[in-house]
């Protein structure tokens, strides 16, 4: 199984700052089959990014993913006050598919 | 717009059957990967497992030996059962889709792109 390790646990920043989200996995991903979720509290996860790179449709372009292998990141170029939420990492090459465990980007 | 509408029982008592079903609204069912996940209190998600149209399933083996899955295609629907719940079954549990293309060599895969609204369970005596 791969573990997916995310840094930081918590990000405190303010509107129009830019947020650098990392994603670790124990092992390689396999096709850089690699997801970011959104989510805030009482809903359910939003599809950011796909193929770690492949925004999702109706994503903006402040989003954005890169990485392969192991290494993941998650960039927000310019937060905006809908921004502020839990983002997760999900790997979906080889099964089970594993979640990491989230990092909190909270108003500072 | 596609919509992923879920329902079943919300509480439980220890040893009983959860029973979950997800129907999809305004998209086809074919061609997609039919997932469920759950999130206990203030906790992660968990991938529970997934189903395809055709009835094929994959599942997590931490939780193998008690779910299972199946499709009822007259109906846009895909259920999950887990048995012989305990407290730690306890949880938010969501239905999604799981898109795919099929490319040559190999399909292309992406995240989860619907999900349903979610159900809370708890498992109480």
């Amino acid at each position: 199984e791969i573990v997916l390790t995310q840094s930081p646990g918590t990000l405190s920043l303010s509107p129009g700052e830019r947020a650098t989200l990392s994603c670790r996995a124990s092992q390689s991903v396999s096709s850089s089959y690699l997801a970011w979720y959104q989510q805030t509290p009482g809903q359910a996860p939003r599809l950011l990014v796909s193929g770690a790179s492949t925004r999702a449709t109706g994503i903006p372009d402040r989003f954005s993913g890169s990485g392969s292998g192991t290494d993941f990141t998650l960039t927000i170029s310019r937060l905006e006050p809908e921004d502020f939420a839990v983002y997760c990492c999900q790997q979906y090459g080889s099964s089970p598919f594993t979640f990491g465990p989230g990092t909190r980007v909270d108003l500072k | 717009q596609v919509q992923l509408q879920q329902w079943g029982a919300g509480l439980l008592k220890p040893s009983e059957t959860l029973s979950l079903t997800c129907t999809v609204y305004g998209g086809s069912f074919s061609g997609y990967y039919w997932s469920w996940i759950r999130q206990p209190p203030g906790k992660g998600l968990e991938w529970i497992g997934e189903i395809n149209h055709g009835g094929s399933t994959d599942y997590n083996p931490s939780l193998k030996s008690r779910v299972t899955m199946s499709v009822d295609t007259s109906k846009n629907q895909f259920s999950l059962r887990l048995s012989s719940v305990t407290a730690a079954d306890t949880a938010v549990y969501f239905c999604a889709r799981g898109d795919i293309v099929l490319v040559s060599p190999a399909p292309l895969r992406f995240g989860m792109d619907v999900w349903g609204q979610g159900t809370t369970v708890t498992v109480s005596s």
